[in-house]
């Protein structure tokens, strides 16, 4: 079945840092791929659409110089977190579609990132 | 804006019990619902999807059904074992001009069964 690697699964990192999480479908291309954020007992709220070789669209109130997205290749989108404070700290999670199969595909998720700033 | 609500938040049941887990959303305009399964700490594990053309989907003890007109979508697990405890969730594709937006999710069901 289609899997999606994301990775780190854990950070922990002070104030200030930049951090980058990595989302790659492992055996499908994905022209679009989504960054969701899950704070605890909250359910998961849709961040941005990534989109290959063009600019990310981010969701009302997400800011775009604060989530730096890259989706360079059908397979590989990259989240970075500038300068991340610890209101940051969150379960981030990736999904991606099969662009290869029509537009009513189920998401395929990763196993998420849980950041924790100091 | 579309709203996504589950019911129970929280449900523990004696193991072999059948179970319904309700979910409910506020416009019908959606291209699918999907129901998936997290365990603590983890990601997520898709379930089952129904297009919103069907009426219900169906995967061993699972089963799904949608009625769009109304908003509502149940998940149905039969004789449920303590390897079902986990966080279910309820997600619609929402129905717009580019077909590429994410999902909305509810915020799930706790499920516990007891051994």
């Amino acid at each position: 079945g289609a899997v999606v690697s994301q990775h780190p699964s854990w950070v922990i990192c002070k104030s200030g840092t930049s951090v980058k999480i990595e989302c790659r479908s492992l055996d499908f291309q994905a022209t679009t791929m989504f960054w969701y954020r899950q704070f605890p007992k909250q359910s998961l709220m849709l961040m941005a659409t990534s989109n290959e070789g063009s600019k990310a669209t981010y969701e009302q109130g997400v800011e775009k110089d604060k989530f730096l997205i890259n989706h360079a290749s059908l397979t590989l989108s990259t989240l970075t977190v500038t300068s991340a404070h610890p209101e940051d700290s969150s379960f981030y999670i990736c999904s991606a579609r099969d662009s290869g199969r029509g537009v009513n595909q189920p998401q395929h998720f990763g196993d998420g990132t849980r950041l924790s700033i100091l | 804006k579309q709203e996504v609500t589950q019911i129970p938040a929280a449900l523990s049941v004696p193991e072999g019990e059948n179970l319904v887990l309700n979910c409910s959303f506020t416009d019908s305009a959606i291209y699918n619902l999907q129901w998936f399964r997290q365990d603590p700490g983890k990601g997520l594990t898709s379930l089952l999807l129904i297009q919103s053309s069907q009426r219900e989907q169906t995967s061993g003890r699972l089963n799904a059904s949608l009625d769009k007109s109304s908003g509502r979508s149940t998940l149905y697990i039969a004789a449920s074992q303590p390897g079902d405890s986990a966080t279910y969730l309820c997600a619609v594709r929402p129905r717009s001009g580019g077909g590429a937006d994410g999902l909305t999710f509810g915020k799930g069901t706790h499920l516990i069964i007891q051994p």
